[in-house]
């Protein structure tokens, strides 16, 4: 699997865009890339996840250029409830009956402040 | 809420003691995933499972851990002779595939190991 890069943490305040970028420079053409919440003392929480171009859902978007070997996730008008520890994964789309065996690393730490 | 479950929240032991977690996937569910976490680390994988077959296990997963998913509904960990070094957040994950798509994972709230 990819190893992917991330900033160990991150500041933003209450209402601005914040954007995540991750770094997966041995990104294959049958990865796609997975980006997680978590709180503390909670499990991950899927946020997002895309092959190429642009996704957007209710929570956020993700931008991926074209030659994949980044990402970068977007929370828009960001709010206290938003600090959290953000994962940036990659995964073998050729997977299906094996474990996905998905790699966290150590992720970014998000903190909103008011 | 029909999320995965996984029970108990918390644990506290004593070093040399055997415990054992469940783990309750999402019912439709076919695939599961125990991961481990320790404080400042991402999850690390541990264990899979499809269906009741435990298909894949972690270098991570020594000869004191043993997972189980009889009739392909729940699963239970268990570790023996528990050491200090296995204190930890034990995740449980589970998700469906259908075909060729790609995987989300849906993580229970996990259970906090402390030995002492």
């Amino acid at each position: 699997l990819a190893k992917t890069t991330q900033p160990i943490s991150m500041d933003s305040y209450e209402g601005q865009e914040v954007n995540i970028t991750c770094s997966h420079n041995n990104i294959a053409t049958n990865d796609y890339i997975t980006w997680y919440q978590q709180f503390p003392s909670q499990g991950p929480r899927f946020i997002i996840q895309g092959y190429k171009t642009k996704v957007t859902n209710e929570v956020a978007s993700l931008f991926i250029p074209a030659d994949r070997k980044s990402s970068t996730l977007s929370l828009p008008r960001v709010s206290l409830s938003d600090t959290a520890v953000y994962y940036c994964l990659v995964g073998d789309l050729t997977i299906i009956q094996g474990a996905q065996k998905l790699v966290f690393g150590q992720g970014t730490r998000l903190t909103i402040n008011p | 809420d029909t999320g995965v479950s996984q029970n108990p929240r918390h644990k506290i032991t004593k070093r040399g003691q055997n415990v054992t977690f469940r783990c309750d996937p999402i019912s439709e569910h076919n695939r599961l995933y125990w991961y481990r976490q320790t404080l400042g680390q991402g999850p690390e994988f541990l264990t899979y499972f499809q269906n009741e077959a435990q298909l894949e296990k972690s270098r991570l997963l020594s000869d004191r851990f043993s997972a189980e998913r009889p009739k392909g509904s729940f699963s239970t960990l268990e570790i023996q002779r528990t050491e200090q070094g296995d204190s930890a957040m034990y995740l449980c994950a589970s998700s469906s595939q259908e075909g060729r798509t790609n995987e989300k994972l849906f993580f229970g709230s996990g259970t906090q190991l402390s030995v002492l």
